[in-house]
């Protein structure tokens, strides 16, 4: 069965600084795994997607790593702005399944 | 090319009404994914449905809770003689197999039960 951790569960960090969440999984056969940002009573929006066969994805200021092997992933924020305050959640289907498994989330405040 | 749609935004019903969801996934997805989000809770699996058919319906309530997605039309999730405790935002996915399989989400639908 297929767990998700994340760590920590909330941030509180200045404007600027350069940020590492991580995510754990216990089943790692998983087929991809997806870093979203959720805004407070707002939707999903997708972040990154990293395949499995896949070591690291970018997107502007953001970084995410998969080690399969040691079931981790890290999402890495450069040079933190208050647009960056959210919840990021990672989510990682168990092997052969599309549905998402979803970690709790942390919370993240940039302040000025 | 729309998202992922969702209506609507925001539903109150009382106790002992039926709910109805909508989820229209983008244009050329053929599945959809259906989780619930608790006040202060993470998000949970709770169906897989493709055209016509239930694939997986293992994170629904076995009492209340139905879900469909006919061949033609939105997929629909349906809660019968709702209770305060089916308070909560409820996403609907969709994704088209590729070598990607990228879920995308759609804004929620926000139920209040008084």
């Amino acid at each position: 069965k297929q767990e998700v951790t994340q760590i920590p569960a909330a941030l509180s960090v200045p404007e600027g600084e350069n940020l590492v969440l991580n995510c754990s999984f216990t089943d790692s056969a998983i087929y991809n795994l997806q870093w979203f940002r959720q805004d407070p009573g707002k939707g999903l929006t997708s972040l990154l997607l990293i395949q499995s066969s896949q070591r690291e994805q970018t997107s502007g200021r953001l970084n995410a790593s998969l080690d399969k092997s040691s079931g981790r992933s890290t999402l890495y924020i450069a040079a933190s702005q208050p647009g960056d305050s959210a919840t990021y959640l990672c989510a990682a289907p168990p092997g052969g399944y599309n549905k998402l498994i979803f970690g709790a989330g942390t919370r993240l405040a940039v302040h000025p | 090319n729309a998202g992922v749609m969702q209506n609507p935004r925001h539903l109150v019903r009382r106790r002992g009404q039926e709910a109805r969801l909508r989820c229209s996934p983008m244009k050329g997805h053929s599945h959809v994914y259906w989780y619930r989000q608790l006040p202060e809770e993470g998000l949970k699996f709770m169906v897989y449905l493709q055209k016509e058919n239930i694939i997986d319906e293992s994170g629904m309530p076995k009492e209340r809770f139905s879900a469909e997605f006919p061949k033609e039309g939105p997929s629909i999730l349906r809660i019968q003689q709702v209770v305060r405790g089916d308070s909560a935002a409820y996403f609907c996915a969709s994704l088209t197999v590729s070598s990607y399989n990228e879920q995308f989400f759609g804004p929620g639908t926000r139920l209040t039960v008084l």
